[in-house]
This record gives structure tokens, C-alpha cells and sequence, in this order.
């Protein structure tokens, strides 16, 4: 079946640690890929999406994510963790119809 | 910087009872949608529109869900008669185009609790 994966649903890291968050998607083809970030009480703000060329794409807010063919993988990473990075974390995709679809999310708390 | 709003930010509601959560999308985006995240789970699409009719709906958007653009600036839902199943954030979303890999802006979401 198609879907998105984010296999983690809850990751804590310490300020100033690295950070993937991993997505998985099963398509039969490469979709448009996005990483969005929700932070309590907030909407959805997008940090970066991947369309075609260079497989890796950086964002804002420091993030960057790679794009793997071979893995149908789309992995977010930051290399250094701040304190206001604590959030959740959705990888969705655009299967170039009128629709978003989402992983389950990822929730990143930090410790200082 | 322009974003989209949403009003109410929570909406509590009698089982049964009629809804509407409004939307006012980005000034010149053309096509407008509505997710739901029920708690704990993911983000799901309802529907979407343009021009003035519905492009595309999930099977979530039955009979009891209407959408409308009353106006040249506001985006509705509406509930006909509201579940508990309906308890959820609603995020409306909001793209200047339609082409490949287009951008979706969303709003702050409207919590819905049906009690």
C-alpha cells in the first residue's frame, strides 16, 4: 500500500547534539518530498522540499535533507540541535494531486 | 509576511449540532484546502477546491461536510451535524498554483471538540 513512514515516533537529543529524522515512503514513483515542522499550539510551517536535481536540500532553521532513490528515503538532519528545535516533525508528499500526505510525525523534545 | 488564518482557534460543540470553521487563505493563492488531525494520529486531507467547486475530497468528506468561499476572502467548513469522531484539529491550507510540487501554507488549525 502507499504510504509515508517516520519510524520514530519520539526522539529526544541534548542541545547542541546531531539529529535525523527518518521518512520512508512506498510509491512507484519519486514523489515530491517536504519536511514540515509543528510547534505547539502553531500551523505548519514547511523547512524544505525536494522536487528534482541535487539530492540534498537545506532548509531553514539550519535543516538539510537527503534525498536516497534507492532507499525511497527522504531524511531530515540538523547537526546541531537548539532548544527551540523542540517540536513535531512531519515528512509528507505530493503525489501531484490535491493532496498532502503526512507520516505519523515525529516529536523531538531537547534537553539543554 | 502574509500566512493563512483561521478563526475560531477552539470550537466546542454539542453532538449533533452544525459547525462552521473559517479560513481566510493568502491574498492571491488560488486553491485552498482542509486537513484534520485527530489527536495522536496524522495529518489527513478532508478536500480540496478551486474555482469555486471541489477538486478533490477524501472519503472522510461525506455528506455531513460542505466547503465554501462566500466571499473573495474567507474559506469555510462546515458540519452538518457533528460527531465525537469529528473531536480534531482542522488546518486549513492554502497555494498560489497547482503545479508540480507546489507549496501548501497552512494555518494555526481550528481545535474542534464534540462532547
Amino acid at each position: 500500500a502507499q504510504s509515508v513512514t517516520q519510524p520514530d515516533i519520539h526522539i529526544t537529543v541534548s542541545e547542541g547534539a546531531s539529529l535525523e529524522l527518518r521518512c520512508n515512503y512506498s510509491y512507484g514513483a519519486t514523489p515530491y518530498l517536504f519536511w514540515y515542522v509543528q510547534s505547539p499550539g502553531q500551523g505548519l510551517q514547511l523547512l524544505l522540499k525536494y522536487f528534482s536535481g541535487d539530492t540534498l536540500v537545506q532548509g531553514i532553521k539550519g535543516f538539510e535533507a537527503e534525498f536516497k532513490r534507492s532507499q525511497s528515503s527522504f531524511n531530515l538532519r540538523k547537526p546541531s540541535v537548539h532548544w527551540s528545535d523542540a517540536a513535531e516533525y512531519f515528512c509528507a508528499v505530493d503525489l501531484l494531486t490535491d493532496k498532502l500526505i503526512f507520516g505519523t510525525g515525529t516529536r523531538l523534545q531537547v534537553f539543554p | 509576511e502574509p500566512e493563512v488564518t483561521q478563526t475560531p482557534s477552539h470550537q466546542v460543540t454539542q453532538m449533533g449540532q452544525e459547525v462552521i470553521l473559517r479560513c481566510v487563505p493568502i491574498s492571491n493563492h488560488l486553491y485552498f484546502y482542509w486537513y484534520r488531525q485527530i489527536l495522536g494520529q496524522k495529518v489527513e486531507f478532508l478536500v480540496s477546491f478551486y474555482n469555486n467547486e471541489i477538486s478533490e475530497k477524501s472519503e472522510i468528506f461525506d455528506d455531513q461536510f460542505s466547503v465554501e468561499r462566500p466571499d473573495g476572502s474567507n474559506f469555510t467548513l462546515k458540519i452538518r451535524s457533528t460527531k465525537l469522531e469529528d473531536s480534531a484539529m482542522y488546518f486549513c491550507a492554502s497555494s498560489e498554483e497547482r503545479d508540480r510540487g507546489r507549496e501548501q501554507f497552512f494555518g494555526p488549525g481550528t481545535r474542534l471538540t464534540v462532547l
